[in-house]
């Protein structure tokens, strides 16, 4: 089983700040990586398939990069309403899917 | 637009069988393979099977694999997983999920809850 780490486990940024979180791979997953944003009570929602190619209507401010092993989700300006748990994901090894235990992204 | 729908959660005993919809509307449902994909309280998302298009083809995660059976009627547009021997760690918001040709998922239900206690 591919395990996925994320880090860190809670990040705390001000509106208006970059937010940077990470997600390793414990075998190399090629670019099959895809981030989910979750705010409470509500189902994930995709942001960025394929390490980097953003979901249709995620707002330019998302972005994603990375291949192999390590990846990273950056949101470039913060806003309010980008508070919430973050999920990376790979589905390099189908159907085994896995995801990371999540990123808490919080208001500073 | 896309929708997912999902119904028959609840409260079960343990060791006892539930079984969940999903009915998809918006798309050409027999297209996809459709996901279920679990969340238990406080915690992260667990993957817990697929169904090909046509229904050929299903895989389970390790934790549910011999317990869970999903299936799918295409004329319904509709997906079911029958869940069986439910166990207290079976307790989660389940969610169906549409999974794209490339294997991510790119739309999600609203989820329906099951509980397992007696």
């Amino acid at each position: 089983e591919v395990v996925m780490t994320q880090s860190p486990a809670t990040l705390s940024v001000s509106p208006g700040e970059r937010a940077t979180l990470s997600c390793r791979a414990s075998q190399s997953v090629s670019n099959t990586v895809a981030w989910y944003q979750q705010k409470p009570g509500q189902a994930p929602r995709l942001l960025i398939y394929a390490a980097s190619t953003r979901a249709a209507g995620i707002p330019a401010r998302f972005s994603g990069s990375g291949s192999g092993t390590e990846f990273t989700l950056t949101i470039s300006s913060l806003q309010s309403e980008d508070f919430g748990l973050y999920y990376c994901q790979q589905y390099n090894k189908w159907p085994r899917y896995t995801f990371g235990q999540g990123t808490k992204l919080e208001i500073k | 637009q896309v929708q997912l729908v999902e119904s028959g959660g609840g409260v079960v005993q343990p060791g006892k069988s539930l079984r969940l919809s999903c009915a998809g509307s918006g798309f050409n449902f027999s297209n996809y393979a459709i996901d279920w994909v679990r969340q238990a309280p406080g915690k992260g998302l667990e993957w817990v099977a697929v169904i090909s298009y046509n229904g050929k083809k299903k895989y389970y995660g390790d934790s549910v694999e011999g317990r869970f059976t999903i299936s799918r009627d295409n004329s319904k547009n509709t997906v079911y997983v029958e869940m069986s021997s439910l166990r207290p760690d079976d307790t989660a918001v389940y969610y169906c999920v549409r999974e794209d040709g490339w294997h991510y998922f790119d739309s999600w239900g609203q989820g329906t809850v099951v509980t397992v206690s007696s």
